[in-house]
């Protein structure tokens, strides 16, 4: 299994730049999520899917959108590139939501370094 | 949902044994307590999770007391490789969205 794979691992924007950060898992998870990390700091979410079709807002959710068509992708829009949007993006992926066994590990990806100019 | 305070930097020497505490003292019935780990440029890495009393695995011990208003991260006898960031969080097992919330986290520096 590969896990969690984002692409691209650097990318360089201008502002009001549009793009979308790839990011796939292959472990068959349901619950999958988009954080960022500015430098020095925890991670805040972005926006989160608990399935197929199935989207909802985080902590900071403005200017990115996302959509999960399928189980194994959820990839993250930038509608119209900021500098304040200059931070490290990772995806997470974690296992069934449904019953009491099992706790909610995430697994999470390589990131994604966004600088916007 | 549980909000959690835990120190933001610790240093330690290699062999030494590191304790992180984290506290939550509004944790709720149905909360866990999940630590993670980022080595820089890297994403977080789970380590243990626990409901309560002691729970050990190959990487880390967690301790959690009676009254889980806190737990203890245990790292035995750390390597240069342990330096890292060291996060706690506190929600239900099979949470999701905003009830799994990474705070500041410990930045733990492992010395020569």
């Amino acid at each position: 299994n590969a896990g969690v794979t984002q692409t691209p691992k650097f990318q360089v924007l201008k502002t009001g730049q549009s793009m979308t950060l790839q990011c796939a898992q292959d472990m068959n998870h349901e619950y999958m999520s988009w954080y960022r990390q500015d430098p020095g700091m925890g991670l805040r979410l972005i926006h989160y899917s608990v399935g197929a079709g199935i989207t909802d807002q985080g902590e900071v959710p403005n200017g990115y959108n996302v959509s999960r068509s399928t189980t194994e992708d959820f990839p993250l829009r930038l509608l119209s590139a900021a500098p304040s949007q200059t931070s490290v993006y990772f995806c997470a992926s974690s296992a069934t939501l449904r019953g009491t066994s099992g706790g909610n590990e995430q697994f999470f990806g390589p990131g994604t370094r966004l600088t916007v100019l | 949902l549980a909000k959690t305070t835990q120190p933001i930097s610790m240093d330690s020497y290699e062999g030494q044994e590191v304790n992180i505490t984290c506290s939550h003292n509004n944790i709720a019935t149905n909360d866990y307590i999940t630590w993670y780990q980022q080595f820089p440029s890297q994403g977080p890495r789970f380590i243990i999770q626990g409901y309560k009393t002691k729970v050990t695995n190959e990487v880390a011990s967690l301790f959690i007391p009676a009254d889980r208003k806190s737990s203890t991260l245990s790292l035995p006898r750390v390597s240069l490789s342990d330096t890292a960031v060291y996060y706690c969080l506190v929600g239900p097992i099979k949470a999701a969205g905003n009830k799994l919330t990474f705070g500041g986290g410990t930045r733990v520096l492992v010395k020569p």
